[in-house]
């Protein structure tokens, strides 16, 4: 997990849109993941995308990937106070056959009204 | 969608006693599960692979007689926290990936832990 950065806070108006940013370290990976925690709850699969894709819109969230630099992004459109959360990337880890998740450090966005 | 049931939700108890946390995969069978645990304002660190059948796979400084897995059918894996100390107060959260969506690894809610 030490190895899948991120900032560790974000903080927007609300109605702005977000940027979350990740690097990973895997240039092998299959699927790279968001993953959104609320206070005190799991982990909530936001969205995930497969790595022979540059980007994936799903509604308010965008994902872009650059394989080339292993840097990984969620932008969130309209970002509302429901938002506010932590945010995980995550990716497979480098070894045959093994299907859990490393997760990044988080980053905590905080909405403003 | 998959959905993966974690109970408790937070649990209480004293210093010597065990505490068993239960991970059900509802809709689907899960030969695998995974239990992760979470430290305050930290990341996720996998602390095992449950195997159904078989078992469990720790990762390296996890201590399996202090934290006993059990993967006894395909659809629940319980992880029990023997002669909890107060250091082992964390976070624990379950997860799981469906086989008809591969590519997706579900988590429960998670157990909040104290040891007083």
């Amino acid at each position: 997990g030490e190895d899948v950065e991120q900032s560790l806070f974000l903080s927007v108006r609300e109605g702005d849109s977000s940027v979350i940013n990740c690097t990973y370290t895997d240039s092998s990976s299959t699927y790279l993941y968001w993953y959104k925690q609320e206070p005190g709850a799991g982990l909530q699969l936001l969205t995930y995308i497969f790595s022979n894709m540059d980007m994936k819109q799903d509604q308010r969230l965008t994902v872009l990937l650059n394989k080339k630099d292993k840097h990984l992004s969620l932008r969130i459109a309209d970002t509302q106070t429901g938002d506010s959360a932590i945010y995980f990337c995550a990716e497979p880890p480098p070894q045959t056959g093994a299907n859990n998740l490393f997760f990044g450090t988080g980053t905590r966005l905080t909405v403003i009204p | 969608g998959a959905v993966v049931s974690q109970h408790p939700s937070r649990v209480i108890c004293k210093s010597g006693t065990s505490v068993k946390i239960e991970c059900r995969s509802l809709d689907f069978q899960a030969t695998t599960m995974f239990w992760y645990r979470q430290f305050p304002k930290q990341s996720l660190m996998l602390m095992a692979t449950s195997n159904e059948g078989s078992k469990a796979t720790y990762e390296q400084g996890v201590e399996k007689d202090k934290f006993l897995i059990n993967h006894a059918s395909l659809t629940l894996s319980t992880l029990t926290v023997t002669s909890a100390h107060p250091e082992d107060s964390s976070f624990y959260i379950c997860s799981a990936r469906d086989p008809r969506v591969y590519e997706k690894l579900f988590f429960g809610s998670g157990t909040q832990l104290s040891v007083l």
